[in-house]
């Protein structure tokens, strides 16, 4: 079941802040965070693994509630090169298949000079 | 590494051609993944192996569609009659392996993706 992410859309300006959520219904072994621009293939943020590790970009953070199975991105100080489609992907179990994920919607982030 | 390469970049064929999409992995990935994306269905999972091996190909969407990996090193999807539904970005995808890269072995690398138009 494709996890639903939230706001769709997300227009800033340089240096504005944005969260972006994912949520499933069902109960998660980790979740991933990866953007795509244009054009290109999907590129990986972070990873948020049930228990509390997280692994990624340094300039990325993220938060996962394993109780509510929700997941969210923060971007702070927006730039230019943050925009692009922001898709969170979920692995419901562990250890069987490394990387078998079910993709959201997408979140379309487009920053502003 | 030079990364996981797809070829073609994009295809253009008519409806009931044959069509074959190539994937190399990252040496050492024991998974791969082929993914379809598009506007109305977004990313969606058609099949994966583990050590070449299909695991999982109910996201296959009929017979038309199938898909082999020979080696480590090689996989093909193919349609056959391709139909203009089927037009689409193709991504494969590569991950695991006992090195795990730096971020663990569950993180998926994506090849830049086979963009089918099924005229």
């Amino acid at each position: 079941q494709q996890p639903v992410q939230s706001p769709q859309a997300v227009i800033l300006r340089e240096g504005e802040d944005a969260v972006i959520n994912c949520s499933s219904s069902k109960a998660l072994y980790s979740v991933h965070w990866y953007r795509q621009k244009h054009g290109e293939a999907p590129v990986f943020l972070m990873i948020l693994l049930k228990g509390g590790e997280q692994k990624g970009h340094e300039k990325i953070s993220a938060s996962f509630n394993e109780k509510k199975q929700q997941s969210s991105l923060y971007l702070t100080a927006s730039q230019l090169s943050y925009s692009g489609t922001y898709f969170c992907g979920t692995e419901i179990q562990k250890g069987t298949s490394y990387g078998k994920l079910t993709f959201g919607q997408g979140t379309i982030l487009t920053v502003h000079p | 590494d030079a990364g996981v390469i797809q070829s073609p970049r994009h295809e253009v064929t008519e409806m009931g051609q044959e069509v074959t999409l190539r994937c190399k992995p990252i040496s050492g990935h024991d998974y791969l993944f082929w993914y379809r994306q598009t506007m109305m269905r977004g990313l969606e999972l058609l099949i994966y192996f583990n050590n070449n091996v299909p695991i999982d190909d109910s996201g296959m969407p009929e017979d038309r569609f199938s898909a082999k990996m020979p080696n480590a090193s090689f996989s093909t999807l193919k349609i056959q009659p391709s139909e203009p539904r089927d037009s689409a970005v193709y991504f494969c995808a590569s991950s695991g392996g006992l090195a795990g890269g730096p971020f663990g072995a569950n993180v998926l690398t994506f090849g830049a993706g086979s963009r089918l138009t099924v005229l």
